[in-house]
């Protein structure tokens, strides 16, 4: 049964830093693999998506990387502001019927 | 091109009444899933439809849960007599077709509350 983690679970950093949050999967049979964003209340915004024969993505200051081997995922965030504070969630896309499976998720806060 | 459009965006229900669900596709989208998020859980998978027929629904609750997507309209996810429990957030995601490598599309979901 396939899972997804991530780390940290929530995290705190001054405006302007890098970062990097953690995405690990356990079936490493998977079709994709998507990062989004959610802020309190609100629904989904996709960020990223890797097709399982990628390596990674780039969009502005985003970048994600995957290691279908290894099972993980990294998103990178360069230069962050404080608009970029809400929760990362990530999910793989498995291919016994293509539904998601969601990891629990980031809370990122990006203080001024 | 409209994205996924779900509706009502907000819906109280008193315990025991029940609930009704809807969501529009994009256009050109004939496979929808629903996924549920309840108070500080993640987000679960619960039905995968495509025109008229149930694909997978491994995730949904044995009892007082059922979908459809009818061949002309919108997916309903209907839950009959609704608990507290029950309160929670459903989005829906719909893509094209060709599983392995096209995108879920999410609708602004359906955040229900059970008084």
């Amino acid at each position: 049964k396939q899972e997804v983690t991530q780390i940290p679970a929530a995290l705190s950093v001054p405006e302007g830093e890098n970062l990097v949050l953690n995405c690990s999967f356990t079936d490493s049979a998977i079709y994709n693999l998507q990062w989004f964003r959610q802020d309190p209340g609100k629904g989904l915004t996709s960020l990223l998506l890797i097709q399982s024969s990628q390596r990674e993505q780039t969009s502005g200051r985003l970048n994600a990387s995957l290691d279908k081997s290894s099972g993980r995922s990294t998103l990178y965030i360069a230069a962050s502001q404080p608009g970029d504070s809400a929760t990362y969630l990530c999910a793989v896309r498995d291919n016994q019927g293509g539904k998601l499976i969601f990891g629990q998720g980031t809370e990122l806060s990006v203080k001024p | 091109n409209a994205g996924v459009m779900q509706n009502p965006r907000h819906l109280v229900r008193r315990r025991g009444q029940e609930a009704r669900l809807r969501c529009s596709p994009m256009k050109g989208h004939s496979h929808v899933y629903w996924y549920r998020q309840l108070p500080e859980e993640g987000l679960k998978f619960m039905v995968y439809l495509q025109k008229e027929n149930i694909i997978d629904e491994s995730g949904m609750p044995k009892e007082r849960f059922s979908a459809e997507f009818p061949k002309e309209g919108p997916s309903i996810l209907r839950i009959q007599q609704v608990v507290r429990g029950d309160s929670a957030a459903y989005f829906c995601a719909s893509f094209r077709g060709e599983i392995s490598y096209n995108e879920q599309f999410f609708g602004p979901g359906t955040r229900l509350t059970v008084l």
